[in-house]
């Protein structure tokens, strides 16, 4: 069976400093991968895509991540925080029981300046 | 594209009343995911369709909820009765195939009274 985990419910940078959020998956098979981000009170919106091709995935506002197999990981990194990244990420691993994604339960990140 | 869309954006209601959400999917995306978010138990997935046909609606959390999608561009998520604990920010989302990326609206966010 598919899971996800997002191994902190939330993580606080000063701005400047680099963003580290960590998610583990468990898959019986090769996964696709997502990153989303909520801004408050908006909708989510897709930040990369992990599809089997390059290990390590480039998205959007210079986030990236990268897929780590033996790992079972597939962290967000991005090397200098914004204050306009603060939001809520979530990690989704596609393969539920009915083939849709499994989303993760969320990381909120805070900027301090 | 415009998007996902969904109306109304906000909905205030009284305990008992009929609430009819609406989705239009992003033209070409043949499923639709309907999502409740709270703060106490995240992002659920309620009921999703693939070519307007349910697939797997396991997570409509009881019969005062359903959901139809008469064609390709219109989906409905009914609550009737309505009940405070329905309060919530209710996402749609369509993707071109089950697994792949799902692109989301700007949710309705229902306040039951």
């Amino acid at each position: 069976a598919q899971s996800v985990t997002q191994l902190d419910s939330h993580v606080s940078v000063s701005e400047g400093t680099p963003v580290l959020l960590r998610c583990n998956y468990s898959s019986s098979y090769s996964p696709s991968l997502f990153w989303y981000v909520q801004h408050p009170n908006k909708g989510l919106q897709l930040l990369l895509k992990y599809t089997s091709a390059a290990t390590l995935v480039k998205g959007i506002n210079g986030f990236e991540a990268e897929f780590k197999k033996s790992e079972t990981s597939f962290h967000l990194t991005k090397p200098s925080a914004h204050m306009s990244d603060a939001a809520e990420y979530f990690c989704v691993v596609s393969g539920g029981s009915q083939g849709n994604l499994i989303f993760g339960k969320g990381t909120k990140l805070s900027v301090k300046p | 594209d415009a998007g996902v869309i969904q109306s109304p954006r906000h909905e205030v209601t009284e305990m008992g009343q009929e609430v009819t959400l609406r989705c239009k999917p992003i033209s070409g995306h043949n499923s639709l995911f309907w999502y409740r978010q709270t703060m106490m138990r995240g992002l659920e997935l309620l009921i999703y369709f693939n070519n307007n046909v349910p697939i797997d609606d396991s997570g409509m959390p009881e019969d005062r909820f359903s959901a139809k999608m008469p064609n390709a561009s219109f989906s409905t998520l009914k609550i009737q009765p309505s009940e405070p604990r329905d309060s919530a920010v209710y996402f749609c989302a369509s993707s071109k195939y089950r697994v792949n990326e799902q692109f989301f609206g700007p949710g309705t966010r229902l306040t039951v009274l």
